[in-house]
């Protein structure tokens, strides 16, 4: 059955460190993926996009990689900072578009 | 950019009442929206996928008589709860296909918490 697993359910890290994040999924073979974050009691919002052809995309401090062949996705924030705290979902598109369950950052000051 | 509203924010309700949440797409036309819903820590799990002036695709194990989506026009997309139970208590989600161009990114409305009494 497919599976989307994100490396945690909860991760801390100190204002200023790189916060590294992992999505690794089985069964399934996505034509996207892409990263949201989502706040307490509020919907998810966009981040990134990245396709299968792509091996890493950028946006400010935001870096991502996909790896078709592990079968893995790579979320990085540099320089975190406490407004950064938040819990991150990953989702795979293919016809439909399945999520993970997140990991809730903490950025400590 | 694209914004999804969502109304009610939270409603509360006793067991056995329906509850009609919208979605509205503010300054695009989604032709297609979808609806999730969310228990607490874990992931958004899709219960179906709404099609602007055709019947909506519910996912497996959503059952379609208790969970009646209306996507009238463009912009609105309704899911009513029938006959809601305490289980039926979650924070549900819609979302719409963005605008073309975006490449399948999907705009989030800010949710509805819904507790059944």
């Amino acid at each position: 059955s497919q599976k989307i697993e994100q490396n945690s359910e909860a991760l801390n890290i100190q204002e200023g460190k790189t916060a590294t994040l992992t999505c690794n999924y089985t069964n399934y073979s996505p034509a996207y993926l892409q990263w949201y974050r989502q706040d307490p009691g509020r919907g998810p919002v966009f981040l990134l996009l990245i396709r299968e052809n792509e091996k890493e995309k950028r946006k400010e401090r935001l870096k991502v990689t996909f790896d078709t062949t592990l079968k893995q996705s790579l979320f990085h924030i540099t320089a975190s900072q406490p407004a950064d705290s938040a819990t991150y979902l990953c989702a795979l598109i293919n016809n439909d578009m399945r999520f993970g369950a997140g990991t809730r950052l903490t950025v400590k000051p | 950019g694209a914004v999804v509203s969502q109304h009610p924010s939270w409603v509360i309700c006793k067991s056995g009442t329906s509850v009609k949440i919208e979605c509205r797409s503010l300054d695009f036309q989604a032709t297609t929206m979808f609806w999730y819903r969310q228990f607490p820590k874990q992931s958004l799990m899709l219960m179906a996928t709404s099609n602007e002036g055709s019947k909506a695709t519910y996912e497996q194990g959503v059952e379609k008589d208790k969970f009646l989506i209306n996507h009238a026009s463009l912009t609105l997309s309704t899911l009513t709860v029938t006959s809601a139970h305490p289980e039926d208590s979650s924070f549900y989600i819609c979302s719409a296909r963005g605008p073309s161009g975006g490449g399948n990114e999907q705009f989030f409305g800010p949710g509805t918490r819904l507790t059944v009494l």
